[in-house]
């Protein structure tokens, strides 16, 4: 199993430029997300679904846009790059928890290797 | 809404001393607690896990404790390796299964 994977590794744009960052898992997970990692801030939440064909909002939603068509496979979209949005971008996957509980939030994500992504 | 306040670094130590990076949390309800690791040029991965108030995380030598009294997460290890350098980031799993993380913390070891 690979695990996580995410395409491309590194990536640099000029600023109004687009481009989609690709995500796959073959674990089967139900959940994915994707995180923002900025130096002295840890990692931020960005986009995440939770099932084939369906997206939310996390905290910093604003400038990308996301879509699960493939189970498999997250994709997140910035349709006119800033240089605000040059960062390391994870992603990451998790299996439902069980039983249908609110309170059951432990599952543990697994994260791919990142994308640095440097906009100009 | 969730939050969580991490020791800031950089940390370094020496080989065999002793560690510990502190984690406090601002969460309702009953949240889980992580302790997750990123290797230089990698993605985090999962280091320990709390669920419960008084639970004790471990692993690779590792331990945190669930004190929801003072509502923190501290990690500790007895005897670090030049192999524990990393960044160490405390995250915290509320009712929305969204992860909240601390800014990370640098710990470099020296032989």
């Amino acid at each position: 199993n690979a695990g996580v994977t995410q395409t491309p590794k590194f990536r640099v744009l000029k600023t109004g430029q687009s481009m989609t960052l690709l995500c796959a898992q073959d674990m089967n997970h139900e959940y994915m997300y994707w995180y923002r990692q900025d130096p002295g801030m840890g990692l931020r939440l960005i986009h995440y679904s939770v099932g084939e064909g369906t997206t939310a909002k996390g905290e910093v939603p604003d400038g990308y846009n996301v879509s699960r068509l493939k189970k498999q496979n997250f994709l997140l979209g910035l349709e006119s790059a800033a240089p605000s949005q040059t960062s390391v971008y994870f992603c990451a996957s998790s299996y439902s928890t069980s039983g249908g509980s609110v309170k059951s939030s432990y599952n543990e994500q697994f994260f791919g290797p990142g994308t640095r992504l440097t906009v100009l | 809404g969730n939050s969580v306040t991490q020791m800031e670094g950089p940390v370094t130590l020496s080989e065999e001393a002793f560690l510990t990076i502190n984690c406090t949390y601002t969460a309702t309800g009953y949240p889980s607690l992580f302790w997750y690791v990123q290797y230089p040029g990698e993605g985090l991965q999962l280091l320990l896990k709390a669920t419960k108030a008084d639970d004790k995380g471990s692993n690779k030598g590792f331990e945190a404790t669930y004190r929801k009294e003072t509502t923190s997460f501290h990690l500790e290890k007895g005897s670090v390796q030049v192999s524990d350098s990393a960044v160490y980031f405390c995250a915290l799993s509320g009712s929305a299964r969204q992860l909240t993380f601390g800014s990370g913390t640098q710990l470099t070891v020296l032989p």
